[in-house]
């Protein structure tokens, strides 16, 4: 099975900081790969997909790249309510997918 | 853009049975893959599976693999989850989601939350 490894684990950071949160696959994956944010008592939210799409309606100071095997998520002038965990998920053997163990961004 | 409303919140004692549900819209609900997530409090989400409403094809993660049993019943566009005896470690926050693959999930329900204490 696919593995994923996402670090760092948590961060801290301030508003208007710029952020990069990195995803490893265990073995390459082309670029079937998504982003999401989750905020407490609030369903998961898709970010980026393809690795590098933007999800409709999703600001663009969040951005994503990378292929194969490391993916990396960039929030650019981070926002108050970008305070949140963040996953990736990996479906390259679509329709089974795996999930990151999560980024946790911390208000410093 | 499909619209997925999952039943309401269950308590239940452990070795209960449970079936909870997520029901779609739109006339396109067969031709999607509708999978599950899980997250415990303060864990992170986890894959569970993924069923093809239209035949019911079912793949299941692992972990997840004879513990819960997915299925659907597409004249009514609906998807479930069922367990046959639950446990305190089933305790967790449930979505059901669209999956479209390249890491697309991108259409989730509500979420139902299921307690499982004595």
């Amino acid at each position: 099975a696919i593995q994923m490894t996402q670090s760092p684990s948590s961060l801290s950071a301030s508003v208007g900081d710029t952020v990069t949160i990195t995803c490893r696959a265990s073995q390459g994956i082309g670029n079937d790969l998504g982003w999401y944010q989750k905020r407490p008592g609030k369903a998961p939210k898709l970010l980026i997909y393809e690795a590098s799409t933007l999800q409709i309606g999703v600001p663009s100071r969040f951005s994503g790249s990378g292929s194969g095997t490391d993916f990396i998520l960039t929030i650019s002038s981070l926002q108050p309510e970008d305070f949140a965990t963040y996953y990736c998920l990996q479906d390259h053997n679509y329709p089974q997918g795996t999930f990151g163990g999560g980024t946790e961004v911390n208000i410093k | 853009e499909v619209q997925l409303v999952q039943s309401g919140a269950e308590v239940k004692n452990p070795g209960e049975s449970l079936k909870i549900s997520c029901r779609g819209s739109g006339s396109r609900f067969t031709t999607y893959w509708i999978a599950w997530v899980r997250q415990v409090p303060g864990k992170d989400l986890e894959w569970m599976g993924v069923i093809y409403p239209g035949d019911s094809d079912t793949r299941y993660s692992p972990s997840f693999q004879g513990q819960v049993s997915i299925s659907a019943d597409k004249s009514i566009s609906t998807v479930y989850m069922q367990w046959s005896s639950l446990k305190a470690s089933d305790t967790g926050m449930y979505y059901c989601v669209r999956s479209a693959g390249n890491g697309r999930l991108d259409s989730w329900g509500q979420g139902t939350l299921v307690t499982v204490s004595s």
